[in-house]
């Protein structure tokens, strides 16, 4: 069974600092893919960074860059410069297998603070 | 270019009606993903289809619930004799093919069952 672990129910974080979020996962797949989602107060998933499981670099997508540790099974997220527009609930997700179904975790809600 | 539509956004029915919950993928897009968020969880995986085929559903409750993906216009979510427990945001997501990872999320139903 694959499954995501995300630990931190909520994190705070002043404007323009950095915050990491953590999340673990367990999959017997050899080829798989992991994702962070944020969802803020519409509700809306919106994909904010992916990660190829074969790819060794760490990917980034300006302020937003993770921290893969594949043999650990670790997959953080690293927001810098915090906004406020960032206060949301992040979800860690997994994809592996032959169905194509996401696996997510509980999230983390992350409020930004002025 | 538009995105993952669902509708209705808002759904509310008392218990014992039947739901109907309806998502156009992206134009181009050949299979689609329901997921269920109950309230303060993530999203769970319900059922994965493909036009006219059901590839798979282990994430379905055995009873009520049913899903469509036809050759020709959305795929339908089905939920007869509605329970308090059913009340939660149902999300579609849509991929390209089988192969490519990403999935694109629409912005969800809200279900009330009152």
């Amino acid at each position: 069974a694959q499954t995501v672990t995300q630990s931190q129910p909520e994190m705070s974080v002043q404007e323009a600092e950095t915050v990491t979020l953590s999340c673990t996962y367990d999959t017997s797949e050899n080829n798989y893919y992991l994702f962070w989602y944020k969802q803020p107060p519409s509700r809306q998933m919106i994909l904010v960074i992916r990660q190829e499981a074969y790819k060794q670099q760490n990917a980034t997508e300006n302020r937003f860059s993770v921290n893969f540790q594949k043999a650990a099974k670790s997959f953080s997220l690293k927001i810098s410069d915090s906004q406020l527009g960032d206060t949301a609930m992040y979800f860690c997700a997994l994809l592996g297998g032959a169905t194509n179904k996401l696996i997510f975790g509980t999230g983390t809600l992350l409020a930004v603070q002025p | 270019n538009a995105g993952v539509m669902q509708n209705p956004r808002h759904l509310v029915r008392r218990r014992g009606q039947e739901a109907r919950l309806r998502c156009s993928p992206v134009k181009g897009h050949s299979h689609v993903y329901w997921y269920r968020q109950l309230p303060e969880e993530g999203l769970k995986f319900m059922v994965y289809l493909q036009k006219e085929n059901i590839i798979d559903e282990s994430g379905m409750p055995k009873e009520r619930f049913s899903a469509e993906f036809p050759k020709e216009g959305p795929s339908i979510l089905r939920i007869q004799q509605v329970v308090r427990g059913d009340s939660a945001a149902y999300f579609c997501a849509s991929s390209r093919d089988r192969i490519t990872y990403e999935q694109y999320f629409g912005p969800g139903t809200r279900l009330t069952v009152t």
